[in-house]
Order: C-alpha cells, then sequence, then structure tokens
C-alpha cells in the first residue's frame, strides 16, 4: 500500500481566494488523481497528474479553475482558484498503486481536504 | 455509459450481519472495488475482486460478485459500531483502476 498525507486537513476561506492543497505519497508513483468529493455526493474525477507532463482534466474542469502541479514522483498541489461557495468540498487526492504479486493496480486515497467556502 | 449504483441507507444491529449491494453496468469492468469512508477521512481500500471470481472473503469480509446480472455486494459478518462508515462500491474501466467509477455510497450505521 501507500501512505498518503494532505495539508491542509481543512481550511475556511473567502469568495475570490485561492487555495492549494498538497498531497504527498511516501513511495515514488507514476499517477496521481485529484477527485472533488461534495457535500453528501460521491466522488467526481477532476484531473490526472502525471510527472513531466501536463495534467489531464475530466469534463467540466478547466486548468484555470484547478491548476495541478506534479514536481516530481511523490508530490502534488491541486489550486482551486478565484473561489466560491460551490467549491465547498472534500477534495482528495489519490495514487494508483501497482499490484504486486498478479494482484491488480489499486488506487489509495490521502485523507482529504474539507474546504469551506464563505 | 459507465453508472454504478448503491442503496443510500442502511441500518443494523450490532452483532448481525451488514449487506452492502451494488449494480454496476461496465461489463468489460475487470475489477470491482470497495471502499470505507469514516466521518472526516478518506477512502480506505477494503478489498476488490477479479472479474472471474464468484466469491472473496477476508476475515470479516465477503465479496459476492454476480457477473451475469452485474451485481457485487459486500457482506460484514459480526457488525460492529466501528463498521459505522459510507461504503462506496466502484469499477474499473477498461480493466485498470487508472479510471474508477464510484457509487453514490451507502451509509451504514450499526446500532447498539
Amino acid at each position: 500500500s501507500a501512505v498518503i498525507s494532505q495539508k491542509p486537513s481543512r481550511d475556511i476561506c473567502q469568495r475570490g481566494t485561492s487555495l492549494t492543497i498538497q498531497c504527498q505519497v511516501d513511495s515514488q508513483v507514476t499517477m496521481m488523481f485529484w477527485y472533488r468529493q461534495q457535500p453528501g455526493q460521491s466522488l467526481t474525477l477532476i484531473a490526472t497528474a502525471n510527472q513531466g507532463s501536463e495534467a489531464t482534466y475530466e469534463s467540466g474542469f478547466v486548468i484555470d479553475k484547478f491548476p495541478i502541479s506534479r514536481p516530481n514522483l511523490t508530490f502534488s498541489t491541486l489550486t482551486v482558484s478565484n473561489m466560491s461557495p460551490e467549491d465547498s468540498s472534500i477534495y482528495l487526492c489519490s495514487v494508483l498503486h501497482s499490484g504486486t504479486g498478479g494482484g491488480t493496480d489499486t488506487q489509495y486515497f490521502g485523507p482529504g481536504t474539507r474546504l469551506t467556502v464563505l | 455509459g459507465e453508472d454504478v449504483e448503491q442503496s443510500l441507507f442502511l441500518s443494523v444491529r450490532e452483532g448481525d450481519s451488514s449487506v452492502i449491494n451494488c449494480t454496476y453496468t461496465d461489463s468489460s469492468s475487470t475489477y470491482l472495488y470497495w471502499y470505507k469512508q469514516e466521518p472526516g477521512a478518506g477512502l480506505q481500500l477494503l478489498t476488490y475482486i477479479f472479474s472471474n471470481m464468484d466469491m472473496k472473503q477476508d476475515q470479516r469480509l465477503t465479496v459476492l460478485l454476480n457477473k451475469k446480472d452485474k451485481h457485487l455486494s459486500l457482506r460484514i459478518a459480526d457488525t460492529q459500531t466501528g463498521d459505522s462508515a459510507i461504503y462506496f462500491c466502484a469499477e474499473s474501466i477498461g480493466g485498470s483502476a487508472r479510471q474508477l467509477t464510484f457509487g453514490s455510497g451507502t451509509q451504514l450505521t450499526v446500532l447498539p
């Protein structure tokens, strides 16, 4: 498995400001993902972050609103820009962990960042 | 398109068995996963099952897969209060965990 940490764990922000969320993993991984979980909802994939290339965004998400950095194989950041109350969500990063012993590859998740926008 | 459905709520008495159900639509799904999310926390991978298997058991957890009906279930034996959480099933798209589609989650409440 992989141990993943996120900072901050929670924050309360004012409308119009930006917040950068950090994700750190304890081993080198090729693929990292950023998800949004709106209150009472399931997870929606925002983008896939690959080291050394631009992030790949899902439909409905754009780089100007959610810029992502992936400077190395153990770290990524997601910025939520020009925030509005609709951005209040839990933001989760995950990593793709290669299967061993014939097992499948799996995604392991960080603890999440709970964002409230006033 | 891909769609994964779960019932939203389940309540059981402590010590009883819990059965959480999930239906999926992508017949090419190779692996199906169960995740647990405790309040205020991220998702914890509980178990997964390969699509050519009917059943997988891991301690108190039993996963049953009916591929013909595209039906997946998670049985928790001897349910404890610590099992109270939201449980998500997820299907892999195209046979890789690179693309997962998650269900809406089932809120399991364990009553004393």
